[in-house]
């Protein structure tokens, strides 16, 4: 049952700490996904990637936040310096549209809290 | 520009009852269309979808029609369980920037024994 996984699941950091969440696709999908979700905002996209490439990240804050696919079955999101506002939960999804198929499969995300 | 509206919760229902969240969509071209769930603690899990007009989707008792005259893709139950508590998210992707995803604001269910 292939699934997508993130790492690490929770997180508690002190404001100003670098943060990196990592995400493993399922193996064979080419588009990857970056989602925070408050309650306050709800369900955000960051940044996606194309075959490793990034494709749009306006939805992150550039002076704080960084995503990279340094390999196909990799994906990082790094956040230095760590800000509580940052405390949310971010979600991994990944998806292969070019079958025709445009559902996302998502991680079972990272409970980042910062302090 | 696409959008996703869904009704807002949230829903409180009793074992049993039926369940319909209604979720209308503004999107160019011809999009798919899907609903997710997110249990407590969890990502979200794909629930069921639909690729063109008139479709039906289900999965898990659920059941969703794409109306394209009406631009909507309501999820229905028809005997909702406990174990049905979750935050249910209707979503189109356009498939114009690959398969991006426009989600609605999600709609928390809550069924109580």
């Amino acid at each position: 049952d292939a699934r997508v996984t993130q790492t690490p699941r929770h997180k508690v950091t002190e404001m100003g700490q670098e943060v990196t969440m990592r995400c493993q696709p399922i193996l064979g999908h080419n588009t990857v996904f970056w989602y925070r979700q408050t309650m306050m905002q709800g369900l955000e996209l960051l940044a996606y990637f194309r075959n490793r490439a990034p494709l749009d990240d306006s939805g992150m804050p550039k002076d704080r936040f960084s995503a990279e696919m340094p390999d196909a079955t990799l994906a990082t999101l790094k956040i230095q310096p760590s800000e509580p506002r940052d405390s949310a939960v971010y979600f991994c999804a990944s998806g292969l549209p070019s079958t025709g198929r445009y559902e996302q499969y998502f991680g079972p995300g990272t409970r980042l809290t910062v302090t | 520009g696409n959008s996703v509206t869904q009704m807002e919760g949230p829903v409180t229902l009793s074992e049993e009852a039926f369940l319909t969240i209604n979720c209308t969509y503004t999107a160019t071209g011809y999009p798919s269309l899907f609903w997710y769930v997110q249990y407590p603690g969890e990502g979200l899990q794909l629930l069921l979808k639909a690729t063109k007009a008139d479709d039906k989707g289900s999965n898990k008792g659920f059941e969703a029609t794409y109306r394209k005259e009406t631009t909507s893709f309501h999820l229905e139950k028809g005997s909702v369980q406990v174990s049905d508590s979750a935050v249910y998210f209707c979503a189109l992707s356009s498939g114009a920037a690959g398969n991006k995803l426009t989600f609605g604001g999600g709609t928390r269910v809550l069924v109580k024994p």
